[in-house]
């Protein structure tokens, strides 16, 4: 089935250690994206990427870093965790960013318990 | 600064009863809006996509409007049904943007 696929789906880690969230899409879009929701904030912006081999920050981008090696994969990195990255990660992808049709889809979010 | 307003925050009705959703948002140089399902624990699923220069969609019992003059749109829903409760997302595509709601809590009750 054609979608976004994010591992792992649940982790809990202890602080300063760290985490990759994988994310892989099989429709072969451009624009990939990492969000985070917490309650009461809704979905933030955490980085974003146009197309493989380029990436940009979004609204919370600190703490984490991403990489764009080719189209299909997204990994999001917190390379030393804090209790304020736990939160549920989503990974979404579209065919466009800022510039006209691309629908939104999303995978099914990674649940991260920083201790 | 609140980009994109949903109301209500929660809205509980009974089954059977027509619904409107509400979204409100400050940037009038959209390129599209998306209405977006979530349910408990998972991942958004994608209801229903307005360009900018169209003013409706429909799938379903589902349609969604837009206003762009007004900042406004709209997600229908009749003849709600059980199944129907989850909670609402909308989401606009801006200039290297996408904003979105915090989105609307349906309940339906049997």
């Amino acid at each position: 089935i054609a979608g976004i696929t994010q591992a792992p789906t649940s982790q809990i880690l202890a602080a300063g250690r760290r985490m990759t969230l994988r994310c892989t899409q099989d429709m072969r879009h451009n624009a990939m994206y990492w969000y985070r929701q917490d309650l009461g904030l809704g979905l933030r912006l955490i980085h974003y990427s146009n197309t493989a081999g380029t990436t940009g920050k979004g609204e919370v981008p600190d703490g984490y870093s991403v990489s764009r090696a080719n189209t299909d994969d997204f990994p999001l990195t917190l390379a030393s965790a804090v209790p304020s990255q736990t939160s549920v990660y989503f990974c979404a992808s579209s065919d466009s960013l800022g510039q006209g049709t691309g629908e939104l889809f999303f995978g099914e979010g990674s649940r991260l318990t920083v201790l | 600064k609140q980009e994109v307003t949903q109301i209500p925050a929660a809205l509980s009705v009974p089954e059977g009863e027509n619904l409107v959703l509400n979204c409100s948002f400050t940037d009038s140089a959209i390129y599209n809006l998306q209405w977006f399902r979530q349910d408990p624990g998972k991942g958004l699923t994608s209801l229903l996509l307005i360009q900018s220069s169209q003013r409706e969609q429909t799938s379903g019992r589902l349609n969604a409007s837009l206003d762009k003059s007004s900042g406004r749109s709209t997600l229908y829903i009749a003849a709600s049904q059980p199944g129907d409760s989850a909670t609402y997302l909308c989401a606009y595509t801006g200039f290297q943007k996408l904003v979105f709601g915090t989105g609307t809590r349906l309940l339906v009750s049997p």
